[in-house]
């Protein structure tokens, strides 16, 4: 089972700034196989990013995914105000078909 | 608009079954997948399984087989979702996704349009 690990468990940034979010995977993913997902309170996920760097309909450009291999990053350029959330990465491939990360809390200083 | 409209909130007792409903629409029903995931309270989120609208084809969590059956009806464009055996860890909000375009199986863009969730209560 592929286990993805994400870091920090909590990010604690102001507006403006750039936040930086990682995800470890236990072994290697497919690049076109990594997604990111926000969540906020008492809504469901939003796809974010796919294929680990293809931006998803309606995503603003402030949003970016890199990485290859076992290491992914989801960069946010300029927090703001509405940026701040669960954010999640998942992988789809190895059985299990698909595993989530565990998240990453992005909150205001 | 693309959308996934999931059926009521639930209170089942322990050892009961449920089944949790998701309707499509704006889109050509058979062309994706569906796939479940579940979120217990304060916790991130876990895939249950996956269906091909298409022909019915299903690929479950290994931790839930045996108790988990996806289903589709694609006359009323709904996926269906029976978890039985109900324990007090099932409590959980459960969502339904689009996911993966089933002629291109081997591409993947993600879980693109989400149900809004349906609550599961299991409590004696």
């Amino acid at each position: 089972e592929i286990v993805l690990t994400q870091s920090p468990g909590t990010l604690s940034l102001s507006p403006g700034e750039r936040a930086t979010l990682s995800c470890r995977a236990s072994q290697s993913v497919s690049s076109s196989y990594l997604a990111w997902y926000q969540q906020k309170p008492g809504q469901a996920p939003r796809l974010l990013i796919y294929g680990a760097s293809s931006r998803a309909t309606g995503i603003p450009d402030r949003f970016s995914g890199s990485g290859s291999g076992t290491d992914f990053t989801l960069t946010i350029s300029r927090l703001e105000p509405e940026d701040f959330a669960v954010y999640y990465c998942q992988q789809y491939g190895s059985s299990p078909r698909i595993t989530f990360g565990q998240g990453t809390r992005l909150e205001i200083k | 608009q693309v959308q996934l409209v999931q059926s009521g909130a639930e209170v089942q007792k322990p050892g009961a079954s449920v089944k949790v409903s998701c309707k499509a629409s704006g889109y050509t029903f058979p062309n994706y997948g569906i796939s479940w995931v579940r979120q217990a309270p304060g916790q991130g989120l876990e895939w249950m399984g996956w269906i091909s609208a298409y022909n019915g084809n299903t690929n479950y969590a290994q931790n839930l087989q045996g108790r988990v059956t996806m289903t589709t009806d694609t006359s009323t464009r709904t996926a269906y979702m029976e978890l039985r055996s109900l324990r007090s860890d099932d409590t959980a909000v459960y969502y339904c996704a689009r996911d993966r375009f089933v002629a291109s199986p081997n591409d993947y863009y993600g879980m693109d349009v989400w149900g809004q969730g349906t609550t599961v209560t299991v409590s004696s």
